[in-house]
């Protein structure tokens, strides 16, 4: 069956320092992936998506990238992070069909908070 | 592009209630409705799905309906529990995508929160 990992759980950074959070994926191949990020008490901000490696397609300008270096993982990444970058970040998968109608998975999210 | 709008915002039941959460969308093309729950501070799980070509389905106490002439789908919880409580979000693809290509347009969410 497929799982899907996400670390860290929970992150505190300073504001201005750099940020990694990765993905991956199990049991699966050539999945698309999904960043999206929830502020507190709020729905779901599609910031990034992939359907293959090194195909990254941005939903949001902001000062976040991701990227894809292998089939199943998903990185995002910051040079310098700001207060408004806190929030529930969370990594999903969906079955690549060619099409986008299909469930998404998420994993269990890293909380990250900037002080 | 799609936009979804999820009413209501907040909705409380006594256990054993029903609850009913709806939602609209704006393009006719999308054809996939998923519904997902997530608990306080968990990951949404999806706890339900409809694609364009049914317009019922049920899965125990939950149950998806869809009028795809109105462009609406509703969410229907019978004989709701105290784990019923969390934040349910509707969502509606394309089969291309959502607004732009590769994405699920998700609603607001709706808190419920079930009464023993």
């Amino acid at each position: 069956s497929q799982t899907i990992h996400q670390w860290p759980a929970t992150l505190v950074q300073p504001v201005g320092s750099p940020l990694s959070l990765e993905c991956t994926v199990e049991g699966t191949s050539n999945p698309n992936l999904y960043w999206y990020r929830q502020a507190a008490g709020r729905g779901l901000q599609l910031l990034f998506y992939s359907v293959g490696i090194g195909q990254i397609s941005s939903e949001v300008p902001q000062n976040l990238s991701a990227s894809r270096p292998q089939d199943r993982q998903f990185i995002l990444s910051s040079k310098k992070l700001l207060l408004s970058d806190s929030g529930f970040y969370l990594c999903a998968w969906s079955v690549s069909t060619g099409t986008f109608d299909q469930p998404q998975h998420f994993g269990d999210g890293t909380r990250l908070s900037i002080l | 592009g799609e936009n979804v709008e999820q009413h209501p915002s907040t909705l409380s039941v006594q256990e054993g209630d029903s609850a009913v959460i709806k939602c609209t969308y704006s393009d006719s093309a999308s054809n996939y409705f998923p519904w997902y729950k997530q608990e306080l501070g968990k990951r949404p799980q999806l706890i339900i799905d409809i694609r364009s070509n049914v317009g019922e389905k049920k899965d125990q106490r939950i149950a998806v309906t869809l009028n795809k002439t109105a462009k609406h789908f509703s969410l229907h919880i019978t004989e709701t529990q105290p784990e019923d409580s969390a934040v349910y979000f509707c969502a509606a693809s394309t089969a291309l995508g959502g607004g732009s290509q590769g994405n699920l347009i998700f609603g607001k969410g709706t808190k419920l929160s079930v009464k023993p």
